[in-house]
Parts: structure tokens; C-alpha cells; sequence
């Protein structure tokens, strides 16, 4: 079936380090949304990419949608303790009436 | 302020015994959505709601119900919880099915013994 994936599953960065977490689809996908939970959080939408190979920033975190609209990822620059939690990615599909799938997520640990 | 209200926040309950958690959402959203959240399984939809009287399954609605009989609420309705619905549940809404950003609700955290 339509799966999105994510990787990694886990990543744990020195304060300070950059961080990257990659989502990937079995089909074209019509846009991309980036989520973030923190711990004991509920998932909070951060953006949305919508055309090939768009490239949208906010602040430190710089969000891509590559160009076959099947794959997308979120980079962290310089990460701080603030950003720990898990990043879900949503590829909302094209053939399904719009039907969004999330990625089962990047836990990121930031130790200080 | 723009919110998506759920309760309860926790909720342990006995197998078999009916249950409801409501889901509001204040933004005159027309798309509404439920959710569980399991470890290394992510997000599962469960139904969802395109609009008034409008509801659908999603990938996982088996044990559960709903309705849409106001825009602003989409209950969960467990008639006979048994322990493998304990898990983390979302309720979510936007401005439709696809194309827009989600607002989650807090979530509910049900245990069922």
C-alpha cells in the first residue's frame, strides 16, 4: 500500500550540531506537511510544500520537496535543547482524494 | 484563540464498558479527523469527517464509532473498549481533507484493563 517512511528513527546530536531527517513516499505525493511533537505533546504543523523542489526556511530549520514530489527533509541548523521531540512528515496523496499519510516520525534527542 | 478542545486528557476504563471522548474545534473547521498514536507505529487514522453528517473510515476504525452532527464536534465513540485500544488518541481539524495544515487537539490517553 501508500506508505511514507521516514529516517532516522532516532537521532541524538550534540547541542550546537546539525540535524536532518528524511521523508520518503511510494508515489508522488501532491504536498508535503512537517509536524512537530514535543514530549508529552501533541503533533503542532509547522509547514507546507507544495511544488517540486521548493525550499522553504524558518530560522534555523530549512524544509525541502525534491523535485519528483516523492521525497522531502527537514535540516536543523545548530540545533538547541528547544527543538528536541519527534518530527512527523504528511504526504498528502494525489490519487486518493487527497488523503494524508504520516510518516511514523524522527525522534530527536539534543544533549547539552 | 483557535483550538481543537478534547477530553478527557486520561481515562483508564474496564473492557467492555461504553465510552465517548469528545472532540471540539473553535475555527469553523469543515474537516475532522481521529487518531492513534502507538510507539513505532505513528499516526493511524481512524474516521474522519468532511463535513456535517459526512464521516469516513480511515485505516484502523475497526471497534469504533462516530458522528458529525454539529461542525464544531466529532466524538469517538468506543461501544466495547477492549485492552488493545489503549493507546494515545488525536483529534485533528482543518479547512479540508488535504492541501492544509492540521490543528491537533491535546490528546487522551486511554488505558482499557
Amino acid at each position: 500500500g501508500q506508505q511514507v517512511m521516514q529516517i532516522p528513527q532516532y537521532q541524538h546530536v550534540q547541542e550546537g550540531e546539525d540535524f536532518t531527517t528524511y521523508c520518503n513516499s511510494s508515489t508522488t505525493l501532491s504536498n508535503i506537511q512537517w509536524y512537530k511533537q514535543r514530549p508529552g505533546g501533541h503533533p503542532v504543523f509547522l509547514i507546507q510544500l507544495v511544488k517540486s523542489g521548493e525550499v522553504k526556511k524558518q530560522k534555523r530549520l530549512t524544509f525541502q520537496f525534491g523535485e519528483a514530489k516523492k521525497n522531502s527533509s527537514l535540516h536543523i541548523t545548530a540545533t538547541q535543547t528547544t527543538d528536541v521531540g519527534t518530527y512527523f512528515c504528511a504526504g498528502g496523496l494525489q490519487t486518493s482524494y487527497d488523503k494524508v499519510i504520516f510518516g511514523p516520525g524522527t525522534s530527536l534527542s539534543v544533549i547539552p | 484563540e483557535a483550538q481543537v478542545t478534547q477530553n478527557p486528557r486520561y481515562l483508564i476504563t474496564v473492557t467492555g464498558k461504553k465510552l465517548t471522548v469528545t472532540c471540539s474545534q473553535n475555527m469553523n473547521h469543515e474537516y475532522m479527523s481521529w487518531y492513534r498514536q502507538d510507539p513505532g507505529l505513528g499516526l493511524r487514522q481512524i474516521y474522519y469527517s468532511m463535513n456535517v453528517e459526512v464521516t469516513d473510515k480511515g485505516d484502523v476504525p475497526e471497534g469504533y464509532k462516530v458522528s458529525r452532527k454539529e461542525k464544531r464536534n466529532f466524538p469517538l465513540i468506543l461501544e466495547s473498549p477492549s485492552p488493545n485500544q489503549t493507546s494515545l488518541y488525536f483529534c485533528a481539524s482543518s479547512l479540508g481533507r488535504g492541501g492544509y495544515g492540521y490543528t491537533f487537539g491535546s490528546g487522551t490517553r486511554l488505558t482499557v484493563v
